[in-house]
């Protein structure tokens, strides 16, 4: 089973738009940690944001925002009022500890790509 | 300049002929990962190492070794590489595992592996 789905394959909107990624993830760790990381068409990852389990606090950094939902296992990212800097693809990312094994992989959603027109 | 370095940046190379993508970071960092990336699948975690002597499997580390001899190198092995090892190749670091601190990974630019 995907641990990691990012349901959207694609969106595109136009410049000035907000616009919603959705991420949910599955894990019986109660102890885990959530990422979601951009790839703009140079193809570099960039690291946006980290959020442990036991913090629900959403979080705003400018545009960006975060909504992290424990019920429904989502962690969802909101760009306001896109811009065509936007464009990438955007990754979500879950850490958990496997029960078997201890390994603490790192596993990521396969990403939604977002098009912002002009 | 704090960064990732791989190399090669691009390779072509033929079924069974071993290769070795090289990783080296300049921050010190304990964490280190491998990662490739496949259309519609997303990245996919080879191997990571929580510091130098210390390596564990990610989802998908068959076909692949990896070793830590020293804390700034990463590099990854292909014994044997087949076609379905073509794809896009990431290392990435950070101060400690992801999951343990606010220190966000540094990824390399990428490694393009084509395997006929």
């Amino acid at each position: 089973a995907q641990k990691v789905t990012q349901a959207q394959t694609e969106i595109s909107v136009v410049e000035k738009e907000d616009v919603t990624l959705d991420c949910v993830y599955e894990t019986r760790d109660t102890t885990y940690y959530l990422f979601w990381y951009k790839q703009p068409p140079s193809g570099e990852l960039v690291f946006l944001i980290r959020r442990n389990s036991f913090d629900e606090q959403n979080e705003i950094s400018g545009r960006y925002s975060w909504n992290f939902q424990k019920s429904t296992s989502s962690f969802n990212f909101t760009i306001t009022a896109s811009q065509v800097v936007d464009s990438a693809v955007y990754f979500c990312a879950l850490s958990e500890a496997e029960a078997d094994t201890g390994r603490r992989a790192l596993t990521f959603g396969s990403g939604t790509r977002l098009q912002v027109q002009p | 300049e704090a960064q990732v370095t791989q190399n090669p940046r691009y390779l072509i190379t033929v079924t069974g002929k071993k290769l070795t993508v090289t990783c080296s970071q300049n921050m010190n960092h304990e964490y280190m990962s491998w990662y490739r990336q496949d259309p519609g699948l997303g990245l996919r975690q080879i191997y990571y190492s929580m510091n130098v002597e210390v390596t564990d499997k990610g989802d998908v580390p068959e076909g692949y070794k990896v070793s830590r001899k020293e804390k700034r190198n990463f590099p990854l092995i292909l014994e044997s590489p087949s076609p379905n090892q073509t794809s896009l190749y990431f290392c990435a670091s950070s101060l400690f595992h992801p999951g343990y601190s606010n220190q966000p990974q540094h990824f390399g630019d990428g490694t393009r592996l084509s395997i006929l």
